[in-house]
């Protein structure tokens, strides 16, 4: 089957970095997604990996790994907005998103 | 201001009950969505559409419908409610279908069957 997973919920404290991992299991693969969704909110878009590599956008950075069927978001300098769910999701080969339960990232002052 | 907009935002109902969320879009997106999602749960697409006039089912399509007469409104019926479909519900769209572009989320709408 299908599957994503992700740690359930985070701490961090403000200006520190944290890194939230992701694996996945689908069948075929065509890119990961990384969304930030803040509580009450609907999910909004951070970043899309298809390659191998470390993608960097500012304060958040976003890697993947294909032949481990891992990923990470890197957050830097965090803020205490940056507290909220970041969902994981892989695209699989029939271009269907698989979601991950979502990770809650708490920021500590 | 230009997005998706769902409607309604919130509502209780009764089981048994017929209900329709409505969803409209003014970016011209050709593929529209729509996902529940549960606590502790990954969103789950419950039916789709490509492009106007063609619909799909998604991963959690029973007790659920969806119509897409033109390219801005995709509304979903629950035909007779049910208390396991107390959920939020997110609509989304996407340029293209099956593409690798970003999804773009209504604000949900919170139904709660009672």
């Amino acid at each position: 089957g299908q599957n994503i997973d992700q740690p359930t919920e985070m701490t961090a404290t403000e200006g520190a970095i944290v890194q939230i991992n992701c694996t996945y299991q689908t069948s075929g693969f065509n890119g990961l997604f990384w969304y930030q969704q803040h509580a009450g909110e609907a999910p909004t878009f951070l970043s899309y990996n298809v390659l191998d590599g470390l993608e960097e956008k500012g304060r958040f950075s976003s890697f993947l790994s294909r032949s481990k069927g891992y990923s990470y978001l890197l957050l830097k300098e965090l803020q205490m907005k940056d507290s909220a769910s970041y969902l994981c999701a892989a695209l699989d080969s029939n271009y269907q998103l698989i979601w991950g339960a979502g990770t809650k990232l708490i920021i500590k002052p | 201001i230009a997005g998706i907009t769902q409607a309604p935002t919130s509502q209780i109902l009764a089981a048994g009950r017929r209900m329709t969320l409505r969803c409209t879009q003014d970016m011209r997106h050709n593929a529209m969505y729509w996902y529940r999602q549960d606590l502790g749960l990954g969103l789950r697409l419950i039916h789709y559409s490509n492009t106007a006039g063609t619909t799909g089912k998604g991963e959690v399509p029973d007790g659920y419908s969806v119509s897409r007469a033109n390219t801005d409104d995709f509304p979903l019926t629950l035909a007779s409610a049910v208390p396991s479909q107390t959920s939020v519900y997110f609509c989304a769209s996407s340029v293209l279908a099956g593409d690798t572009g970003e999804l773009f989320f209504g604000e949900g709408s919170r139904l709660t069957v009672l």
